[in-house]
Parts: structure tokens; C-alpha cells; sequence
């Protein structure tokens, strides 16, 4: 079955700098890797998609890329600010039964440092 | 906009009660999902649904049933409560699996 690793552990950065996260996977190649946010008690909010033929993808001071051969997606938050304290899934579409499931890793917690 | 809406936002089970999770969007999205959230493990698929009379299992889909008769609610029912149901539960909604998904607010269940 479809495995999906992110870091554990909490990464504690200081504001201004560059946040990166990944996201790793085994078994299938999905054809979509997702991104979301999600602050403490509330629902993940969506933020990024980016398909296996795409390596990169940018949406303000986001960024995402997609490696493929590596199994490996980064996220990555430039000139990070405490607002951006949160905890980041990914996700991606898994095949099974005839229909496509959207599954999801455990979240790495970002906390930005003033 | 509603988006999705999940009732209730807190409940409290005795061990063996029944209740049903209610879930709504007003996207017109076909594919419509339920997750838990436990401490560590991330969000984890219990059933899901492509379309309205269509649904199929997640990862974790003992003791939940769910139906879709229509495009718009998507309820899930827990027949007899066990302390192991105690999560945060998450209703979604997409136009497919593999486009952004849309959350609801959870429901925080705790079986006593």
C-alpha cells in the first residue's frame, strides 16, 4: 500500500528564512501531489497541486516541487513570518478498487520564530 | 458560500451508543470523503464516495457506514461506540480525488 513520510519532529526556524519541508513516498507514483495548512482545530485549507510532469510550482511566497524519480515533493515558504506557524500536509491520489483515493501524510508542525 | 459543513462539532459517546456524523457541501462535488485525526497519525481515509450511490472503503473502515444518496450530504454512522472511535472526524469535498479538497470544521468525538 501507499506510504507517505513527512518529518515528525517540529522544524523551528527564525523569521525571514526559508522554511522546507518534504514529503516522501513509496510504492506508487501519484499523478498529483497535493499541499494543505492546517492551524490547531481547524480543517486542512488547500494551497498547492502539482502533476508529475510539472518539477516545480510557485504561488507567492510558496514553493513546491515534484521529483519523481526521487519519490520526493519539497514545500518550501520564503521570508517565513509567525503567521506561517502552522502544521503542512501532503497529499496525493492513490489508485485502488477502480477509483483513485486521496490519502495523506501526518504533517510536519512549522513554528517561526519572531 | 457554506462550503462543507459538518454536525456536530462535539460529542460525547457512551461505549456502545450509535450516532451518525453528519456531512454537507453545496459545491456540487461528485467526490465526497470522511478522514479521522489522531495524535501522530495524521489523516486517515475511512470511506470515501465518487458520486452519489457510490462509495467504497478507506483505510481504517471497521466500525463506520456510510451512504451517498444524494450529491450534496455524505453521513457517516458509528452503530455501536468504542473508546477507539474517540478522534477528530473530517468531512471533504472535491470535484475529483486528485483536485483541491475542501474541509469541513471537524467533529471532536470522545466515547467514554
Amino acid at each position: 500500500s501507499q506510504k507517505i513520510e513527512q518529518n515528525s519532529e517540529a522544524l523551528n526556524i527564525q523569521e525571514g528564512k526559508t522554511a522546507t519541508l518534504t514529503c516522501n513516498y513509496t510504492n506508487y507514483s501519484p499523478a498529483y501531489l497535493q499541499w494543505y495548512r492546517q492551524d490547531p482545530g481547524r480543517g486542512p485549507v488547500f494551497l498547492l497541486l502539482i502533476r508529475e510532469n510539472e518539477k516545480e510550482k510557485r504561488k507567492e511566497r510558496l514553493k513546491v516541487t515534484f521529483d519523481t524519480t526521487l519519490k520526493q515533493s519539497l514545500f518550501h515558504i520564503t521570508a517565513s513570518q509567525p503567521a506561517d506557524s502552522a502544521t503542512y500536509l501532503c497529499a496525493l491520489d492513490h489508485p485502488q478498487g477502480g477509483y483513485n483515493k486521496l490519502i495523506f501524510g501526518a504533517g510536519t508542525r512549522l513554528a517561526v520564530h519572531p | 458560500n457554506a462550503g462543507v459543513t459538518q454536525t456536530p462539532k462535539f460529542q460525547v459517546l457512551k461505549t456502545g451508543q450509535s450516532m451518525t456524523l453528519q456531512c454537507a457541501q453545496d459545491m456540487n462535488h461528485e467526490y465526497m470523503s470522511w478522514y479521522r485525526q489522531d495524535p501522530g497519525m495524521g489523516l486517515r481515509l475511512i470511506h470515501y464516495s465518487v458520486g452519489a450511490g457510490i462509495t467504497d472503503q478507506g483505510e481504517v473502515p471497521n466500525g463506520y457506514n456510510v451512504s451517498r444518496s444524494t450529491t450534496e450530504d455524505f453521513p457517516l454512522r458509528l452503530l455501536s461506540a468504542a473508546p477507539s472511535q474517540t478522534s477528530v472526524y473530517f468531512c471533504a469535498s472535491s470535484s475529483h480525488s486528485s483536485t483541491e479538497a475542501f474541509f469541513g470544521q471537524g467533529t471532536r468525538l470522545t466515547v467514554v
